[in-house]
């Protein structure tokens, strides 16, 4: 049981680029989340999926995209990276029904010169 | 919108001490959670204590405690006998319930504590 598994764990990025960070977990888990850690700041809430096929905005969603095909993964999108998103990214995941944990990723730290 | 304030930004506390960490929130809901996360210089998210805005007694994790004050609206996170092992920084954050409950969690800019032998 690997929990709350994130990939890459580190990425740079030039101004433009685009490139998919994937978040995937084992516990079979209805809701996961999307969120964006920068330097002084708490966690903020990017995108949010309540279940296969279904996604919505959080409070910063602006430069992202995602996408829930399946039920255990969750992909975030930079179309093309800015600096300003350079942070570190956590992916968590909740079963509502039976917990009110999330549980978090490890994180991917993204930089984008 | 909910907001959490966390007004210390560092913390230095003397090893064994008991430690208090301020938090405020602001929300209209009635059904809500407020939660306590850990963040270690490693960086990993760490899950401490939860209490539930029904919850009547303040929950109790080990040498974690939250004093839940709801009228106050403060949901302060307490360690007792704080250990080394204790420094990392520490957020604060909510969940609501209404709406079917699938928002995330609104976090605070969270307090850097560090322990000193």
């Amino acid at each position: 049981n690997a929990g709350v598994t994130q990939t890459p764990k580190f990425r740079v990025l030039k101004t433009g680029q685009s490139m998919t960070l994937l978040c995937a977990q084992d516990m079979n888990h209805e809701y996961m989340y999307w969120y964006r850690q920068d330097p002084g700041m708490g966690l903020r809430l990017i995108h949010y999926s309540v279940g296969e096929g279904t996604t919505a905005k959080g409070e910063v969603p602006d430069g992202y995209n995602v996408s829930r095909l399946k039920k255990q993964n969750f992909l975030l999108g930079l179309e093309s990276a800015a600096p300003s998103q350079t942070s570190v990214y956590f992916c968590a995941s909740i079963n509502p029904g039976l917990s009110y944990e999330q549980y978090f990723g490890p994180g991917t730290r993204l930089t984008v010169t | 919108a909910q907001k959490i304030t966390q007004t210390q930004p560092g913390m230095f506390v003397q090893e064994k001490e008991a430690v208090t960490l301020d938090c405020t929130y602001d929300t209209s809901d009635q059904s809500y959670g407020l939660f306590w996360y850990k963040q270690p210089s490693s960086g990993e998210m760490i899950f401490l204590i939860y209490q539930g805005s029904y919850d009547e007694q303040n929950a109790t994790e080990g040498r974690y405690s939250l004093n839940f004050q709801k009228a106050r609206k403060s949901a302060n996170l307490v360690i007792s006998a704080s250990q080394l092992g204790d420094s990392a920084m520490y957020f604060c954050a909510m969940r609501r319930y209404s709406g079917g409950g699938a928002d995330g969690l609104t976090f605070g800019k969270g307090t850097h504590l560090i322990i000193q032998p």
